[in-house]
């Protein structure tokens, strides 16, 4: 099955920085790359996602980069804010149901 | 409406217990699913249904049984479970694939999940 691997798994940034995560897959036949947040005590929403049909996409402050050739890809969030401060996985899909997920990155911005 | 809905809220339970979580969505999805999280890591699928019938099982025990009564509605039953089934439980739903399509839509809405205590 696919393999996610995420990086970091902790992040402090100052407020105003920007924060990258990156996120690599095993299997080359994976085409769906979303990116779920998660607060403290609350449920995963879906920020951003990206087709591997697409290299980049961007929704604001949000930024994903997809290098199918190297398997991995990346969530960018720049001018942070301490609303961005918690969890978030990458996946990958094969179109099976099934989301693979990353290990998680703990964001925390620092006011 | 763009939610998905589980209750309830917060479960405890004991070991001999019998008990029902339960999920809503009125988003026209076909395919629900429930997922099990450990505190600090990533959600585990543990059953996807798709037009109502069992299509994925993730060799889940046969303590947890999951129902699709309707296109609407998810439940899942739980009997004697176990300490270590102690998670949050996490339903969600996304629009049915179509396999024709080359990327078909797979944007998976979580609901807000219920914290089961197993003692």
């Amino acid at each position: 099955g696919e393999n996610v691997e995420q990086h970091p798994s902790t992040l402090s940034v100052q407020e105003g920085d920007s924060a990258v995560i990156k996120c690599t897959y095993s299997d080359s036949a994976s085409n769906y790359f979303p990116w779920y947040k998660q607060e403290l005590g609350k449920r995963p929403q879906l920020i951003i996602d990206i087709r591997s049909n697409v290299g980049e996409k961007k929704d604001q402050r949000i930024a994903v980069t997809l290098n199918k050739t190297a398997k991995h890809f990346s969530l960018h969030i720049t001018e942070t804010q301490p609303e961005d401060s918690a969890v978030y996985f990458c996946a990958a899909s094969l179109s099976d149901y099934k989301l693979s997920f990353g290990a998680g990155t703990t964001v925390t911005v620092r006011a | 409406d763009t939610e998905v809905t589980q209750t309830p809220k917060h479960l405890v339970m004991g070991m001999t217990n019998k008990k029902s979580l339960k999920c809503e969505q009125h988003m026209g999805h076909r395919a629900m699913y429930w997922y099990k999280q450990k505190a600090k890591k990533p959600p585990e699928l543990m059953f996807v249904y798709s037009y109502e019938k069992l299509s994925i099982n993730e060799s889940v025990p046969s303590r947890f049984s999951p129902e699709c009564p309707n296109s609407s509605l998810l439940n899942l039953h739980l009997h004697a479970l176990q300490p270590e089934d102690s998670a949050l439980y996490l339903c969600a739903s996304s629009q049915e694939r179509r396999k024709s399509m080359k990327y078909p839509n797979e944007k998976l809405f979580f609901g807000s999940g219920t914290q089961l205590s197993v003692l």
